[in-house]
């Protein structure tokens, strides 16, 4: 596997389960990223994490729930979702979240899960 | 806090025609400037970036977009579409640890 991989890649779930969404990332980088895509609505940064530390929470309800347990893998735990909540759920990495004299530390995307609330 | 506007939802364009599609943002500081592609089922690809120096700068895939401060924009353009650029575009900006992405627009080229 190279770069990100995002598992499941649909999830279907009622509002009463709890499930869990997995990134994991080939790059040897230290940032990771969680973002929510909504139809017609701007990409929305919901977690970033530099060197397993979460460094930036906007604000997310505490229904999502990150966790970083090195800095290849990232999770996202989810319990009593609401149907606003499905959308597409994009993981990203980056070598770290800090811009570095003469380079930028771009990201790179997952593919991404679909996550379905009944 | 900053705000990435993608002034056209759609855009059909007709293959090897030219196209640019717009953006702009709200605020002019320090800012760093980004445009990806999404295809259908894959996450987002950087297309090119602004950081500082020249004002034009130029990505994959043949595309190049220019920043212009006074008018706080960052157009994306391509002389020459293929039906392969049919795909979702996003604006974004960064601004500290912050990134805000625009609606995106949604590119059909059509042959």
């Amino acid at each position: 596997e190279t770069g990100v991989t995002q598992t499941p890649r649909h999830l279907v779930m009622g509002m009463t389960n709890k499930k869990s969404l997995k990134c994991e990332q080939h790059l040897g980088h230290n940032a990771m990223y969680w973002y929510k895509q909504s139809a017609k609505k701007p990409l929305e940064l919901m977690f970033v994490y530099n060197f397993k530390e979460q460094t930036e929470n906007n604000s997310v309800p505490s229904r999502f729930s990150p966790e970083c347990p090195n800095s290849s893998h990232l999770f996202l735990h989810l319990h009593t979702l609401q149907p606003e909540d499905s959308a597409l759920y994009l993981c990203a990495s980056s070598p770290t979240t800090a811009i570095a004299s003469g380079s930028f530390n771009e990201q790179y995307f997952g593919p991404g899960t679909r996550l379905t609330v009944t | 806090a900053q705000s990435v506007t993608q002034l056209d939802s759609q855009v059909p364009v007709f293959e090897e025609a030219p196209v640019e599609l717009r953006c702009n943002y709200s605020s002019s500081v320090s800012v760093y400037l980004f445009w990806y592609v999404q295809y259908p089922n894959q996450g987002l690809q950087l297309l090119l970036k602004y950081l500082s120096g020249s004002t034009l700068v130029k990505g994959i895939n043949g595309f190049e977009a220019e920043f212009n401060k006074s008018q706080t924009s960052f157009h994306l353009r391509k002389p020459s579409v293929h039906i392969s650029d049919t795909a979702e575009y996003f604006c974004a900006v960064r601004t500290g640890n912050q990134f805000y992405f625009g609606t995106g627009t949604s590119l059909t080229v059509i042959p």
